[in-house]
């Protein structure tokens, strides 16, 4: 079954750092580029990270993407409380011949 | 400045009909692939269906293959998706999302609607 795996959740402080995990196989992640989304509350998500590592106009450096194999993270640095928001990884799979979702992490700023 | 409206939701019963419609402005519509996706309350997001710039490749999710059909009409810069035999699990907020290249063998879409919320039940 094609999944692209995310923890549910995740949080961090104000000015640290943190990491948002991406699992997939080699039909999704392994064979091409991963995408990220933030969702605020109440709102339309908006593209965060493109072809695994690059940030549309607009998007604070603070945000980064990569990839190894089978795996993506987005790292976010400085937290802000504003950053409290859903992430989802994406990604096309071969083997649906569509793109996947990740469930979504929930970032909690604390 | 990218629009992307969505308009067509509403309450249906199971088995019905309905048709969804994305108005596209602020840049060259006929570029790019479009797509629809889909979240159903409080869970997480789900591509539906997505068309090529020139509607030469099309694409649909498993849950949807046979009931649903996209198409564009490039000259109204205009999106649409036909829903037909629909269940309680299509309820969700529908959005209009607009690719960032022409095919859409990628899954990075930078500008999304507000959505249009379709709700199934009797």
């Amino acid at each position: 079954q094609s999944v692209l795996t995310q923890p549910p959740s995740a949080s961090g402080t104000p000015g640290q750092r943190v990491t948002i995990s991406c699992s997939g196989s080699s039909s999704n992640i392994g064979s091409n580029t991963v995408n990220w989304y933030q969702q605020l509350p109440g709102t339309a998500p908006k593209l965060l990270i493109y072809s695994n590592n690059q940030r549309p106009s607009g998007v604070p450096d603070r945000f980064s993407g990569s990839k190894s194999g089978t795996s993506a993270s987005l790292a976010i640095s400085g937290l802000q409380s504003e950053d409290e928001a859903d992430y989802y990884c994406a990604a096309w799979d071969d083997s649906l011949n569509g793109p996947l979702f990740g469930g979504g992490t929930k970032l909690t700023v604390l | 400045e990218v629009q992307l409206v969505e308009s067509g939701g509403g309450l249906v019963q199971p088995g019905r009909s309905l048709r969804l419609s994305c108005a596209a402005s602020g840049f060259t519509f006929d570029d790019y692939a479009m797509h629809w996706v889909r979240q159903a309350p409080g869970k997480g997001l789900e591509w539906v269906s997505g068309i090529s710039w020139n509607s030469g490749s099309i694409g649909y999710a498993d849950s949807v293959k046979g009931r649903f059909t996209i198409s564009r009409d490039n000259a109204k810069n205009s999106l649409y998706l036909q829903m037909n035999s629909l269940r309680a699990e299509d309820t969700a907020l529908y959005y209009c999302a607009k690719d960032i290249k022409g095919r859409i063998a990628v899954a990075s879409y930078d500008h999304w609607g507000q959505g249009t919320l379709v709700t199934v039940s009797s």
